[in-house]
């Protein structure tokens, strides 16, 4: 099983700056199968970026996602006031056939 | 445009079944693939497993002996059951679409709000 880390656990930042998301994968994810999610609370998880780098329909382009092998990243280059909320990685494709990283909450500072 | 619809008791006691179902809403069930994803309250997401309108399915390694996905394509939805539950089932159980992205590969581009399920006595 592909075990997903991500870090930092919280970042605390404030609207207008830079957020950046690390995934740290145990295993090399096959062919960058790699999403992330976005939860805001109380509701459920939306689909952000697929293909480690493909944003989903709707998504705006401050989000965007990089990486491969096993180091992955999400970058939302100018935090709005609707994305604080925690933010999943997960990989699709190994036995299990997805799993996610444990979140990383971004907050406001 | 397609919403998905969780249902099912709110409380289950210990080593009986939890018995869930996704009502799909403005689509049809028959044209994609299906899944029950949950979250335990305040912790990560765990992947269940996913079922096709023709019965294929795939379950969690972790969860396999004690899980049972169907269809029921006549009213549009899709069920789970899982056998012998303890507290540590205790999560927001959440239904999703499953969407191929092709070389991109397959990801859960839609989700149902999610029930909360408590095991205990």
């Amino acid at each position: 099983e592909i075990v997903l880390t991500q870090s930092p656990g919280t970042l605390s930042l404030s609207p207008g700056e830079r957020a950046t998301l690390s995934c740290r994968a145990s295993q090399s994810v096959s062919s960058n199968l790699l999403a992330w999610y976005q939860q805001r609370p109380g509701q459920a998880p939306g689909l952000l970026i697929y293909g480690a780098s493909s944003r989903a329909t709707g998504i705006p382009d401050r989000f965007s996602g990089s990486g491969s092998g096993t180091d992955f990243t999400l970058t939302i280059s100018r935090l709005e006031p609707e994305d604080f909320a925690v933010y999943y990685c997960q990989q699709y494709g190994s036995s299990p056939k997805w799993t996610f990283g444990q979140g990383t909450k971004v907050e406001i500072k | 445009q397609v919403q998905l619809q969780e249902s099912g008791p709110g409380l289950v006691k210990p080593s009986e079944t939890l018995s869930l179902t996704c009502t799909v809403s403005g689509g049809s069930i028959s044209s994609d693939y299906w899944s029950w994803i949950r979250q335990p309250p305040g912790k990560g997401l765990e992947y269940i497993g996913y079922i096709y309108y023709s019965g294929t399915s795939d379950y969690n390694p972790s969860l396999k002996s004690r899980v049972t996905m169907s269809v029921d394509t006549s009213k549009n939805q899709f069920s789970l059951k899982l056998t012998s539950v303890t507290a540590t089932d205790t999560a927001v159980y959440h239904c999703a679409r499953v969407k191929d992205y092709g070389d991109s590969g397959w990801y859960f581009d839609l989700w149902g709000r999610g029930t909360l399920v408590t095991v205990s006595s």
